[in-house]
């Protein structure tokens, strides 16, 4: 089956840095690359999403990296501020919609 | 209009009780899904549905059944639970235009 992979799993960065989120896949017809954050006791809920015929998308303080070729997409944080601590998860998806997630990061911005 | 519904929050079972989750959606979207949640593993998924009537096992589907009755609805069954299904529980759901998946709020399962 498809495998994502994500890291680091815990990420520390001072206010105002910025912070990089690295995922790897396994199924070259992956064609959709969502990221969503999860707060605490919360949902997950979508924060920027890429398609896989982009390069790279930007929303804000939030961008997203695709490289097909190397089967990695990226997630970019800048000017962290410390309503950006969650735990973030990649995801990618073949078909029939079926997302597959990495196992999640912990991001933490100490103010 | 109220998005994606799951019901309980929390739920406490004994070994081998039986329990449905349920989840409902409000925006006639096609395609439902469940998934688990569970500390380093981020989200798997157990079954999901294209639509009514039709229904398939994701990642790990052993010990859950499901069925698509309706659009609306996509109840997660636990036959006989096991303290290996303590997790938490994720409904989804996506329409067919739009990849973006909206998920339930989710439910808190502890088996003992």
């Amino acid at each position: 089956g498809e495998n994502v992979e994500q890291h680091p799993s815990t990420l520390s960065v001072q206010e105002g840095d910025s912070a990089v989120i690295k995922c790897t896949y396994s199924d070259s017809a992956s064609n959709y690359f969502p990221w969503y954050k999860q707060e605490l006791g919360k949902r997950p809920q979508l924060i920027i999403d890429i398609r896989s015929n982009v390069g790279e998308k930007k929303d804000q303080r939030i961008a997203v990296t695709l490289n097909k070729t190397a089967k990695h997409f990226s997630l970019h944080i800048t000017e962290t501020q410390p309503e950006d601590s969650a735990v973030y998860f990649c995801a990618d998806q073949t078909g029939a919609n079926n997302l597959f997630f990495g196992t999640g990061t912990r991001l933490t911005v100490i103010p | 209009n109220a998005g994606v519904t799951q019901t309980p929050k929390f739920q406490v079972l004994k070994t081998g009780q039986s329990m449905t989750l349920q989840c409902a959606q409000d925006m006639n979207h096609e395609y439902m899904s469940w998934y688990r949640q569970d500390p380093g593993m981020g989200l798997r998924l157990i079954h999901y549905s294209v639509g009514a009537g039709i229904t398939d096992q994701g990642e790990v589907p052993n010990g859950y059944n499901v069925s698509r009755s309706t659009t609306e609805d996509f109840p997660l069954r636990l036959l006989s639970a096991a303290p290996s299904q303590t997790s938490v529980y994720f409904c989804a759901s996506t329409s067919a235009q739009n990849t973006e998946a909206f998920f339930g709020q989710g439910t808190r399962l502890t088996v003992v």
